[in-house]
């Protein structure tokens, strides 16, 4: 089984600023089949990314993937304040396995 | 609009049995995976399995099999998870969320429930 490991467990930072999120992954995920996703207290979690990089039409431009094989980055390029939520990462190249979370809070 | 609407919220006792319901609308049922995801208080994601309504072809996470049950009836568009008995460890949040297609490029879940919440008291 590919295990997530996110880091930082918890992120403050203020309106305005860019965070960076990392998902890593215990074995290389196939072809990048890596996806993120936003959930806000008392909401189903809501797709961002999926293979890596790519964005569904409705996500704002600001949310950006990269990466392969172990190491994989969500970036917010400037935190509007409905951005503050929890975020996950899933692989589903081997199976599906969901990383802890990482929330980004506001300082 | 592709929607998927989950029954409501349930308290039961341990050694009971459940079954809660995840219907989808806006698109073609049948021909997409339903996954079940589990969300203990507070905690994180946690994939249970998912099943094809076409032909009910079932996959469930190693950590879930044996203590659960995915069913679906496609003429009512709708999916099915069930326990025979209730542990007060399911106490959890339940969402049902649908596979974006079969290609394995595909697998990540693009639409998902609003999630029911099932708590397990005596």
């Amino acid at each position: 089984e590919i295990v997530l490991t996110q880091s930082p467990g918890t992120l403050s930072l203020s309106p305005g600023e860019r965070a960076t999120l990392s998902c890593r992954a215990s074995q290389s995920v196939p072809s990048s089949y890596l996806a993120w996703y936003q959930q806000k207290p008392g909401q189903a979690p809501r797709l961002l990314i999926y293979g890596a990089s790519s964005r569904p039409t409705a996500i704002p431009g600001r949310f950006s993937g990269s990466g392969f094989g172990t190491d994989f980055i969500l970036t917010i390029t400037r935190l509007e304040p409905e951005d503050f939520a929890v975020y996950y990462c899933l692989q589903y190249g081997s199976s599906l396995t969901f990383g802890g979370g990482s929330k980004v809070e506001i300082k | 609009e592709v929607q998927l609407v989950q029954s409501g919220a349930e308290v039961k006792k341990p050694g009971e049995s459940l079954t809660i319901s995840c219907k989808g609308s806006g698109y073609t049922f049948s021909y997409y995976w339903i996954g079940w995801v589990r969300q203990k208080p507070g905690k994180g994601l946690e994939w249970m399995g998912v099943i094809y309504p076409d032909d009910s072809d079932t996959r469930y996470s190693p950590s879930f099999q044996g203590h659960v049950t995915f069913s679906v009836d496609k003429s009512l568009s709708t999916a099915y998870l069930q326990w025979r008995s209730l542990e007060a460890s399911d106490t959890a949040i339940y969402y049902c969320a649908r596979r974006h297609g079969d290609y394995i490029g595909d697998w990540y879940f693009d639409v998902w429930g609003r999630g029911t919440l099932v708590t397990v008291s005596s």
